[in-house]
């Protein structure tokens, strides 16, 4: 089956830096991508909506300044938590669309 | 928004039994797919289950689809401890994007 690769799969940042998460299609090309955030003992709530070549699409409520994401080649999108705070401690989930989608192992991220 | 509702919120049971997962939703779908996510980790693809369809079986997994009363059911029959996880379903519209519902935390004790 299609493969998502995301890195880092954890990452420990201080309060105010911002942290870059990759996506990655390994063995087929996405012209979209999602992400997802998952808060503990909560589901995945979908974040925006990533398209190649163009602008992501964003959900309400979801800061496009903050969450800063690039869909600059058919297999990769990033997504970058800009002057991080302790409350986007969180779980982040990507998945590249095929038919279906398929989800990459998610990134752990922690702000002190 | 999350559009599905999943029910129980936890579930657990002994190994060997079956455990039933309910998900309801509001409205139309495309199809609708079951993950499994253990603790910490990513979603593992389970199931999916077109709106067209009423049932469908992988292993010891059953899925039913009811879209007049906008439900499905998970069933793991002869559930085993290493089935101790959280279960989403997620519907899925004409453009696939994925809505997820709030999950069931099931613990299967050996």
């Amino acid at each position: 089956g299609a493969v998502v690769s995301q890195h880092p799969s954890r990452v420990i940042c201080k309060s105010g830096t911002s942290v870059k998460i990759e996506c990655r299609s390994l063995d087929f090309q996405a012209t979209t991508m999602f992400w997802y955030r998952q808060f503990p003992k909560q589901s995945l709530m979908l974040m925006a909506t990533s398209n190649e070549g163009s602008k992501a699409t964003y959900e309400q409520g979801v800061e496009k300044d903050k969450f800063l994401i690039n869909h600059a080649s058919l297999t990769l999108s990033t997504l970058t938590v800009t002057s991080a705070h302790p409350e986007d401690s969180s779980f982040y989930i990507c998945s590249a669309k095929q038919e279906t989608q398929y989800f990459g192992p998610g990134t752990r991220l922690l702000v002190l | 928004s999350q559009q599905g509702e999943e029910d129980p919120q936890a579930l657990s049971i002994q190994e060997g039994e079956n455990a039933t997962m309910n998900c309801s939703y509001k409205t139309s779908i495309n199809n609708l797919q079951w993950y499994r996510q253990n603790s910490g980790r990513g979603l593992v693809h389970l199931i999916l289950i077109r709106s067209n369809e009423r049932e469908k079986h992988s292993g010891r997994l059953r899925v039913t689809l009811d879209t007049s009363k906008k439900s499905s059911s998970l069933l793991i029959t002869a559930s085993r401890a290493a089935d101790t996880a959280s279960y989403f379903c997620a519907t899925a519209n004409a453009g696939n994007m994925l809505t997820f519902g709030g999950g069931t935390r099931l613990m299967v004790k050996p």
